[in-house]
């Protein structure tokens, strides 16, 4: 079975800092890795994708995760803050198939000034 | 395109009636998907179709749960009868076949049993 781990349920930067949002999976086959944003009240946004191309994958809004398959990660950055970047962060691995998605249980961003 | 469309927005009910919920995939997706978002649980998979048909419904709580989708524009997930624990906010995603493609979710549905 797959699954991902959030290690972060809280994370508060200020605005203009780097952002971290860590994330590790468990799978036993080479899996799909994304991330989705939620904003208050809204459903949720692909920010970015890993389909076993590139191991560095930029999303939207400046952000990037690195897959690192020895570490079992899929780490998710932003080089500098922005108040709008504040919401509620998933980290997501499908099943084998490709199409059913197996959440992470969140972390959530906060931006001070 | 008017992305995935779900009603209503918010659904307030009483203990042991029947809810339906709907959901209008995006024109041209091949598979539907219905979610439930808690705080005690997070995000789950309830139950998703490939071309209408249900490919995997192991993620549905129990028998009082159903989903069915009739036609490739039009899918419903119905509560029957309603409990207060199934308060949540259901969300409904779609997405093309192939590797490559992104689920894409509508602004789900608020239902709260008192």
């Amino acid at each position: 079975a797959q699954s991902v781990t959030q290690l972060d349920s809280h994370v508060s930067v200020s605005e203009g800092t780097p952002v971290l949002l860590r994330c590790n999976y468990s799978s036993s086959y080479s899996p799909s890795l994304f991330w989705y944003v939620q904003h208050p009240n809204k459903g949720l946004q692909l920010l970015l994708k890993y389909t076993s191309a590139a191991t560095l994958v930029k999303g939207i809004n400046g952000f990037e995760a690195e897959f690192k398959k020895s570490e079992t990660s899929f780490h998710l950055t932003k080089p500098s803050a922005h108040m709008s970047d504040a919401a509620e962060y998933f980290c997501v691995v499908s099943d084998r198939s490709g199409y059913a998605l197996n959440f992470g249980k969140g972390t959530s961003l906060l931006v001070t000034p | 395109d008017a992305g995935v469309i779900q009603s209503p927005r918010h659904e307030v009910t009483e203990m042991g009636q029947e809810v339906t919920l709907r959901c209008k995939p995006i024109s041209g997706h091949d598979y539907l998907f219905w979610y439930r978002q808690t705080m005690m649980r997070g995000l789950e998979l309830l139950i998703y179709f490939n071309n209408n048909v249900p490919i995997d419904d192991s993620g549905m709580p129990e028998d009082r749960f159903s989903a069915k989708m009739p036609n490739a524009s039009f899918s419903t997930l119905k509560i029957q009868p309603s409990e207060p624990r199934d308060s949540a906010v259901y969300f409904c995603a779609s997405r093309r076949a192939g590797g490559a493609y992104e689920q894409y979710f509508g602004p789900g549905t608020r239902l709260t049993v008192t």
